[in-house]
């Protein structure tokens, strides 16, 4: 079974600050993603990434970064958290573009 | 752009109840369709998915027929357990080249014994 986790699990953060959540699948998914859940909004795509060394923007990546290092680990990075970036971020991979996206746990960050 | 409209908020059942959770889409040619499920403390996971009209989606109870001529995917199960107290969410992924799932906002179902 698809196996993706992320650390840390939870996070406080400042304002301003720079904030890494991490992702690690054990899968060899070529596909993985970045997704934040708000309330009201269900689940929207920030980044995603086809291939290590290289990432794509999704549809909300403004003061997100993303890097994948390797096959089996992506990502995001807040450089300045703002207020506005508190929510529920999740990873999930998959073996191609057209196939079931598992998700990891989620990490609950909270910007003061 | 694609969208998906489903039921709002929260829907409050006994354990058997009959459970109707709405989904409609909005989007460019023929997507493929799916219902995801979030237990608490988790990610989303898939329950099952379809693909063209008329097909038939259905895991652990739970069913939904993709109705291109309505453009709906509403989830049903006859009889709900306490254990079924999740979050759903309706998505779609449109065809061509597209990658992206595009989810509903979510609906919270709790069931009571």
């Amino acid at each position: 079974e698809a196996a993706v986790t992320q650390s840390p699990r939870s996070k406080v953060a400042v304002t301003g600050g720079k904030v890494t959540l991490s992702c690690h699948q054990t899968n060899n998914h070529d596909y993985m993603y970045w997704y934040r859940q708000d309330t009201g909004h269900g689940l929207r795509l920030i980044h995603y990434s086809y291939v290590a060394d290289s990432t794509e923007k999704g549809d909300i990546p403004d003061g997100y970064k993303a890097s994948r290092p390797s096959q089996e680990n992506f990502s995001l990075i807040l450089e300045l958290a703002s207020l506005s970036q508190t929510a529920v971020y999740f990873c999930a991979s998959s073996w191609d573009r057209k196939d079931t996206q598992y998700f990891g746990p989620g990490t609950r960050l909270l910007v003061l | 752009g694609d969208s998906v409209t489903q039921t709002e908020g929260q829907v409050a059942l006994s354990e058997e109840d009959f459970l109707t959770i709405h989904c409609n889409y909005s989007a460019s040619g023929y997507p493929t369709l799916f219902w995801y499920v979030q237990y608490p403390g988790e990610g989303p996971q898939l329950l099952f998915r379809a693909s063209r009209d008329k097909e038939k989606g259905s895991s652990r109870g739970f069913e939904a027929t993709y109705d291109k001529g309505t453009t709906s995917f509403h989830l049903r199960k006859a009889s709900v357990q306490e254990s079924d107290s999740a979050v759903y969410y309706c998505a779609l992924r449109s065809g061509g080249s597209n990658y992206k799932l595009t989810f509903g906002k979510g609906t919270l179902l709790t069931v009571t014994p």
